[in-house]
């Protein structure tokens, strides 16, 4: 079974911290993406990344940034968080095995920006 | 631009009901799958299907990909509430970069 995992499952900040939000994957799969989730908003996605060190921006990319040092290991950085970054961050992970993207979730990180 | 609009986005029915729940685009899509999210989880993939009017089953859930590849339908026959959840369709987007497309999510609500 794949195995997406999250570094925390709440997390409160206060506005202007820097946060930093892990995501470590079991499957050696090439792409990693974070999505953020908002009623009413669905699934949007922030930054991918397709090999280590390599990323591209989602459509959501303003107030963030990624790392990918490891193959397993994708990390969504928030510079200055703000209240309008509260919000639910959800990590996947996929391969690209004949063309398609099946992507595997985290249990998500519900953060609060106070 | 590729879009998917899923319909309807809510739904509340009794346990032992029947539903569809549709995913509709005007593009076509080189797969699509189908996701289910409980609250406070996340999103966990339940199928895909590739080819053309392919169908699967899973258990009480019917999946179909329409003919041409721009539409689906998730069937439920005799609903239950551990059916309840946010349903999710994705395709994936052209070009093969990897990512998927989702629609904007169907809220199923069964009641006991």
């Amino acid at each position: 079974d794949v195995k997406v995992t999250q570094s925390s499952r709440y997390l409160v900040k206060r506005t202007g911290e820097k946060v930093f939000l892990e995501c470590v994957q079991d499957m050696d799969h090439e792409n990693m993406f974070w999505y953020r989730q908002d009623p009413g908003l669905g699934l949007r996605l922030i930054y991918f990344s397709y090999d280590v060190k390599m990323k591209e921006k989602g459509d959501i990319p303003e107030g963030y940034s990624v790392s990918r040092e490891k193959k397993e290991r994708f990390s969504l950085i928030l510079e200055s968080a703000s209240t309008n970054q509260t919000s639910m961050y959800l990590c996947a992970s996929s391969s690209l095995a004949g063309g398609i993207s099946e992507q595997y979730f985290g249990p998500g990180t519900r953060l609060t920006v106070t | 631009t590729q879009l998917l609009e899923q319909s309807p986005q809510f739904l509340s029915i009794q346990e032992g009901e029947n539903l569809t729940v549709y995913c509709n685009s005007s593009s076509v899509f080189s797969s699509l799958q189908w996701y289910r999210q409980e609250p406070g989880e996340g999103p966990v993939l339940l199928v895909t299907v590739v080819t053309g009017g392919e169908v699967k089953k899973l258990k009480r859930l019917t999946f179909q990909f329409g003919d041409a590849r721009k539409d689906s339908s998730l069937h439920i026959t005799a609903a239950q509430p551990g059916d309840t959840g946010l349903y999710l369709c994705a395709g994936g987007e052209s070009g093969n970069t990897g990512k998927l497309i989702f629609g904007q999510g169907t809220t199923l609500q069964v009641k006991p």
